[in-house]
């Protein structure tokens, strides 16, 4: 899987959007964005992902960039329970696979 | 309808036990995980299972050994515990029928060993 960069961690203020970017200059042609998150003392939870194309779900929207090299995840209006601990990884679309955490990004939203 | 569960939550025993921590899911799935979050909040990879046979088995001593009896139970039992072994350990599954293949993760067990 390929490598990714985050921030350790962001601020944002309730009711605005969060943009959380991630880097992953590596990434081959096969391998997808995942964006999980953990909220503290809980399971990881996913949250959305994509390939080339940016995506919307009722959580999040994901905007990746052309060359693939990076991408956004937006949460467009944090609340307070968006407090989380976010990963985005790189990986090759198969159900047999386990997942790669890196060390994420830790989101505080301020009231 | 809890889609995946852990027992227990919370687990304190002394070094040197045997002990073992169940999962079960109850979403269809055909593959099933088990990761470790240690004390300083990275979590990894420890095995794997598809259809009840292990895929994955990441550099974990022996003492661990995971139990698979059907597609929906995937249980770890530690034998000897140690204190290196206090952390939370993360149950998760998955469906390799489905193209989106995300991964539903359990509420954790927090191990303490004293």
């Amino acid at each position: 899987d390929a490598k990714t960069t985050q921030p350790t961690s962001m601020d944002c203020a309730e009711g605005r959007a969060a943009n959380l970017p991630c880097n992953h200059s590596t990434i081959s042609g096969n391998e997808y964005v995942y964006w999980y998150r953990q909220i503290h003392s809980q399971g990881p939870q996913y949250i959305i992902h994509g390939l080339k194309n940016n995506e919307t779900n009722e959580m999040a929207s994901l905007i990746i960039t052309e060359d693939r090299k990076s991408s956004t995840l937006i949460l467009p209006h944090a609340t307070l329970r968006d407090t989380a601990v976010y990963y985005c990884i790189v990986r090759v679309e198969t159900g047999r696979r386990a997942l790669t955490f890196g060390s994420g990004t830790r989101l505080q939203v301020q009231p | 309808d809890t889609a995946v569960s852990q027992t227990p939550k919370y687990l304190v025993t002394q070094m040197g036990n045997d002990k073992s921590i169940k999962c079960e899911q109850n979403l269809g799935h055909d593959t099933m995980y088990w990761y470790k979050q240690d004390s300083k909040k990275f979590l990894k990879i420890m095995f794997s299972y598809n259809n009840k046979e292990l895929i994955i088995n990441e550099t974990v001593p022996n003492r661990f050994s995971p139990k698979s009896p059907d597609k929906a139970h995937l249980n770890l039992h530690i034998n000897s515990l140690e204190l290196g072994d206090s952390a939370v350990y993360f149950c998760a599954s998955s469906s390799t029928e489905r193209s989106l293949n995300e991964q539903f993760f359990g509420p954790g067990t927090r191990l303490t060993v004293l």
